[in-house]
């Protein structure tokens, strides 16, 4: 049983345009919604995290949107750069519950 | 380097075999977290500790894997009578304990091929 699950499972973008991943869960007794990072090669870095008390949180060019009510939340990157091609993940309830993850790839 | 060390990086072992894997968290950090990933997958959560206690395990792990983290520093993950399908990227994380929200750090994990 998916307790997170993410979409799309890829995504291609122009450099400078907006990149949207989204996440919806179930279990309304979550309460740390992070997102993270990975290189190939890598361990995930986490990139940004949301309590539900919050609707967004926005770091840089990083933005996480809440919506309790809908039990989603999404991702957006602006003004993309070819540097943030990497696979994203969200992720629910402390560590303990990940998305399938989306590939980005931000075209030059 | 104080970040979350895995070893071997690399594991490859023919079926059956028994395999053993170390990580050594980032030394304030009492929660230690194994997880296991396949290609285009996300991480699947095996098991956690604080300090030395066990205190969650996935319903995904079979009794051929156990884990242990004596006097709650590195930990061991250990897999007996390997199968192809535990072939996976093994990611080890460690956390301060403040209640939820700790951010996790991840090791560069342990790849194992099971030939």
């Amino acid at each position: 049983q998916q307790q997170v699950k993410q979409s799309p499972q890829s995504l291609i973008v122009q450099k400078g345009g907006i990149s949207i991943i989204n996440c919806a869960y179930e279990n309304t007794a979550f309460d740390y919604f992070p997102w993270y990072q990975q290189f190939p090669g890598k361990g995930p870095a986490l990139l940004i995290a949301i309590r539900p008390d919050v609707s967004e949180k926005k770091e840089g060019r990083f933005t996480i949107s809440f919506n309790k009510s809908a039990k989603q939340f999404s991702l957006h990157i602006m003004d993309s750069q070819p540097g943030d091609s990497a696979t994203y993940f969200c992720a629910a309830s402390n560590q303990f519950y990940f998305g399938t993850g989306t590939s980005l790839t931000v075209i030059p | 380097d104080t970040g979350v060390s895995q070893n071997p990086r690399h594991k490859i072992t023919k079926r059956g075999q028994n395999v053993t894997f170390r990580c050594d968290p980032i030394s304030e950090h009492n929660r230690l977290y194994w997880y296991r990933q396949t290609l285009g997958q996300g991480p699947e959560f095996l098991t956690y500790f604080q300090n030395e206690a066990q205190l969650e395990k996935s319903r995904l792990l079979s009794d051929r894997f156990s884990a242990e983290r004596p006097k709650g520093s590195f930990s061991t993950l250990e897999i007996q009578r390997t199968e192809q399908g535990d072939s996976a990227m093994y990611l080890c994380a460690s956390s301060r304990d403040r209640g939820s929200g700790a951010e996790a750090f991840f090791g560069q994990g342990t790849r194992l091929t099971v030939v």
